[in-house]
């Protein structure tokens, strides 16, 4: 199995349904995030799970709803989302151990979410 | 704040041409500093890293040096294929913190 695996490949949702992604790992990592790549613009961190705590971008609307059930499962919860919100999402996941000790990102190959 | 800027592109070669893409930080401390590679359809994928001055990483023959001196990561390549289109982005890292420059679109041309 590849290390990140994201569910569904591809999304196209209209602006009243309610969807989620899904997101596994399989590298053993302790924390996990969410990306969003939009066309033109530099990736942006959504959320990160690390060591059981949540960080958020505060700039994320609150349409977008993540969960993390354990190390190894992330869930970005979708509802009344606008155009804009089309873009790749991608998940990543790293072993985290302190500030002078980093691992890369693992990323997953994206969901690729169309809002009409 | 940590930031990181890159050429622009698109960059577009021919195919056994020598290839650099620069990279500058800031930074507060001392990062690790990655680059990443995305092809079509696919996620971004560790192309290489370097976690102190003057480490060099390397990958597929692709190399990157830690410059602390300038605050740069320039990736480079001496003779580049087709297969290495994609878009590169440079990043920089501090425990579960990432940041990464906008990318860089390479077209090799046969």
């Amino acid at each position: 199995e590849t290390g990140v695996t994201q569910t569904p490949r591809h999304l196209v949702m209209g602006m009243t349904n309610k969807k989620s992604l899904k997101c596994e790992q399989h590298l053993g990592h302790n924390a996990m995030y969410w990306y969003k790549q939009s066309a033109k613009k530099p990736l942006e961190l959504m959320f990160v799970y690390s060591l059981e705590e949540r960080v958020e971008n505060n700039s994320v609307p609150s349409r977008f709803s993540p969960e993390c059930p354990n190390s190894s499962h992330l869930f970005l919860h979708l509802h009344t989302l606008q155009p804009e919100d089309s873009a790749l999402y991608l998940c990543a996941s790293s072993q985290v151990r302190g500030q002078d000790q980093i691992s890369p990102l693992h990323f997953g190959n994206g969901t690729r979410l169309t809002v009409t | 704040g940590n930031s990181v800027t890159q050429m622009e592109g698109p960059v577009t070669l021919s195919e056994e041409a020598f290839l650099t893409i620069n990279c500058t930080y800031t930074a507060t401390g001392y990062p690790s500093l990655f680059w990443y590679v995305q092809y079509p359809g696919e996620g971004l994928q560790l192309l290489l890293k370097a976690t102190k001055a003057d480490d060099k990483g390397s990958n597929k023959g692709f190399e990157a040096t830690y410059r602390k001196e300038t605050t740069s990561f320039h990736l480079e390549k001496g003779s580049v294929q087709v297969s290495d289109s994609a878009v590169y982005f440079c990043a920089l890292g501090y425990g579960q913190n990432f940041v990464f420059g906008p990318g860089t679109r390479l077209s090799v041309l046969p």
